[in-house]
């Protein structure tokens, strides 16, 4: 089944310590993305990837960091997380992205407490 | 700076009717739409894909419409049932860029 698969699906930590949130696509896909979603503010882009070993800053990158030593995937990692890190984090992954109609895939959803 | 504006914020439906939401945007240049569903706590799934050319989509129950000279964009639903509430998020591209433009969304409420 094609898919995109996140871990943790939630998550509970404190400030300060270093947390990794993996990111798997299964399609091959070269495009991949994570966005974090607060209530009233929608979906931002916090990082994006055009291939392997290629990635952008999105609207929202501070505090936050990414790799992508392989295509399928794409790892989002909180150095030293803080409390204004709380929220519900999003992967994503389609075929190309660059102005074109491919159909973006969204992970499940990682839930981020940091206390 | 590239922007999408949608409305209303959020509504509340009797099941069986009809609604239409908004989307307004400033992407420039304009290569596509999309309309995504997404349910709460889940991630967003696609439900149309619009381009320049294109100035209606049906996707079942759900319609979305595109006038790329005014820049706006309508989501339709249909005869709603229970499981239409969601958040609807209009998405914009640009052309030749890697980023998408998020809407903050419209909260859907169907009431038996």
């Amino acid at each position: 089944e094609a898919q995109v698969t996140q871990n943790p699906r939630y998550l509970i930590t404190v400030t300060g310590k270093k947390l990794t949130v993996t990111c798997s696509q299964n399609m091959n896909h070269e495009y991949m993305s994570w966005y974090r979603q607060d209530p009233g503010l929608g979906l931002r882009q916090i990082y994006y990837s055009m291939n392997v070993e290629v990635t952008d800053k999105g609207d929202v990158p501070e505090g936050y960091k990414v790799s992508r030593k392989e295509k399928r995937n794409f790892p989002l990692i909180l150095e030293s997380p803080s409390p204004n890190q709380t929220s519900l984090y999003f992967c994503a992954s389609s075929l190309i992205q660059r102005g074109t109609t491919d159909t973006q895939y969204f992970g499940p959803g990682t839930r981020l407490t940091v206390l | 700076k590239n922007q999408v504006e949608q409305s209303p914020q959020s509504l509340i439906i009797l099941e069986g009717k009809n609604c239409t939401l908004q989307c307004n945007y400033t992407v420039s240049p304009f290569s596509n739409l999309r309309w995504y569903k997404q349910d709460t706590g889940r991630g967003p799934v696609s439900l149309t894909i619009m381009t320049f050319s294109e100035n209606t989509k049906s996707n079942g129950r759900y319609t979305a419409t595109l006038d790329a000279d005014t820049k706006q964009s309508s989501l339709h639903i249909t005869a709603s049932q229970l499981s239409d509430s969601a958040s609807y998020i209009c998405v914009v591209s640009a052309f030749g860029d890697y980023k998408l433009s998020f809407g903050a969304g419209t909260t859907v409420t169907v009431r038996a």
